[in-house]
């Protein structure tokens, strides 16, 4: 079945951008949307944005100015970038997959979440 | 947009029926069916229960049931069990390909 991992570093510094990338296995990234969430710690899940595999994106307007989501379909991939991170961007980061169409809509598969810690 | 709208926290005894709201606004509860329901062990990833209002994923329990009433979506759970005693997230489409959670609904089984 459809596997996510995320995966980058679990240390960044205060002003820098925050990378992450997840990886699909088990099945194709063509056809579907894909999402960042993120948790801040003991807080509530946060949608950041998602992407399309055809590259058309998303994103949550309180991050916009910051956020970029890209997608690699050769590597069945997409990725994040947030800019000029702080304190409050320290969170645990899930990719996720969301279902569409006939299939319904909510976010059907999660990856298990990353770590990220913004030091200054 | 701002995040949905659930109580911090719901209790109940085994075997009883406890309900957890997620209130929004005519903009996203109130304008689309796309509401999901999940819910989270500690450490663990969020984890879908229901999606579009009421429709329940292969092998989830049918003791979990969700509903609509204008701006406010319902997860109601019933045969409480110890192993529901965790947190609970509401999810809704608010237009504009934007998407709102609520900010989570501990659960305590009494």
């Amino acid at each position: 079945q459809v596997q996510l991992q995320e995966s980058g570093p679990g240390l960044v510094k205060s002003s820098e951008t925050l990378s992450l990338t997840c990886t699909v296995s088990g099945g194709s990234i063509n056809n579907y949307y894909w999402a960042w969430i993120r948790q801040p710690p003991g807080k509530g899940l946060e949608w950041i944005g998602f992407i399309y595999y055809t590259g058309s994106t998303s994103y949550n307007p309180s991050l916009k100015s910051r956020v970029t989501i890209s997608v690699d379909t050769s590597e069945n991939q997409f990725s994040l970038q947030l800019s000029s991170v702080t304190a409050p961007d320290t969170a645990v980061y899930y990719c996720a997959r969301q279902q569409t169409g006939e299939l319904g809509y909510a976010y059907d598969i999660w990856g298990q979440g990353t770590m990220v810690t913004v030091s200054s | 947009q701002s995040a949905l709208t659930q109580p911090a926290s719901v209790s109940g005894s085994p075997g009883q029926w406890i309900t957890i709201s997620c209130t929004g606004t005519s903009s996203d509860i109130g304008s689309h069916n796309h509401v999901s329901w999940y819910h989270q062990h500690p450490g663990k990833a969020p984890k879908l229960i229901i999606y579009d209002v009421s429709q329940r994923p292969s092998g989830v329990s049918n003791r979990f049931s969700g509903s609509k009433s204008g701006n406010t979506a319902s997860l109601t759970i019933s045969g409480l069990q110890a192993e529901d005693e965790t947190n609970y997230y509401c999810c809704a489409y608010a237009g504009s390909s934007i998407w709102l959670f609520g900010g989570g609904t501990k659960v305590t089984v009494l």
